[in-house]
């Protein structure tokens, strides 16, 4: 049962557009939602977080909307641009089943590309 | 501050064989999870180390198994080698915020 779900494997934006990337989870006890960026060989790298008592948090040219009654949330990147050509990982966060323990749930990832 | 590092970045062991890779993570982060990432299942929690204690573990057999030291530094093993087991296994430390930093992962194959 896959709790954190990215539908679109895939997007291709041009340069200077806006990307969206999009993300669906079910488990209504997430309480962080975070958004990794990850280049071949590399591990991933943190981009931004947003409290599930939030719904728009905003750093640079990304900002993560969240909409809990459609157990959604969204990506944005403006303007693209070529050097963030990615996959980018949706990940949710939730208490683990030690005392203070939070464990992440991955989605399966979005490759984007954008197009000079 | 130095990221998460791993050792070794690459790895090839045949079936049956076991294998232990290391993990230091960034210096303050008391917390060190490790996932396993491969094409068909995306990143999968194995398990957590918080001051040498296992608080959190995936749902993963036996032969894959972890341990934490005093400095926080992290190992993790896999007995009884198995082909599916071929992957990117990846180390994340995590300080008093919510997001876990990633090192740039083991990949093993197995043949």
């Amino acid at each position: 049962d896959q709790q954190v779900k990215q539908n679109s494997p895939s997007l291709s934006v041009q340069e200077g557009r806006i990307s969206i990337l999009n993300c669906d989870y079910t488990n209504s006890m997430f309480d962080y939602f975070l958004w990794y960026k990850k280049y071949p060989a590399e591990g991933p790298t943190f981009l931004i977080s947003i409290s599930s008592i939030k719904d728009k948090n905003e750093d640079g040219r990304f900002t993560v909307f969240l909409n809990k009654s459609a157990k959604h949330l969204s990506l944005h990147i403006v303007p693209s641009q070529p050097g963030d050509s990615a996959v980018y990982f949706c990940a949710a966060s939730a208490l683990g089943s030690g005392a203070g323990s939070y464990q992440l749930t991955f989605g399966k990832g979005t490759k984007l590309s954008v197009i000079p | 501050k130095a990221g998460v590092t791993q050792t070794p970045r690459y790895l090839i062991k045949t079936r049956g064989q076991q294998v232990t890779l290391s993990c230091s993570p960034i210096s303050g982060h008391r917390s060190v999870s490790w996932y396993q990432q491969t094409p068909g299942q995306g990143l999968q929690f194995l398990f957590e180390y918080f001051s040498e204690t296992q608080r959190n573990k995936g749902n993963f057999p036996g032969r894959f198994s972890g341990r934490q030291f005093s400095n926080s530094r992290s190992e993790m093993n896999v007995s009884t080698l198995e082909l599916g087991d071929s992957a990117l296994y990846l180390c994340a430390s995590k300080g008093l915020a919510v997001e876990q930093y990633f090192g740039p992962g083991t990949r093993l194959t197995v043949t």
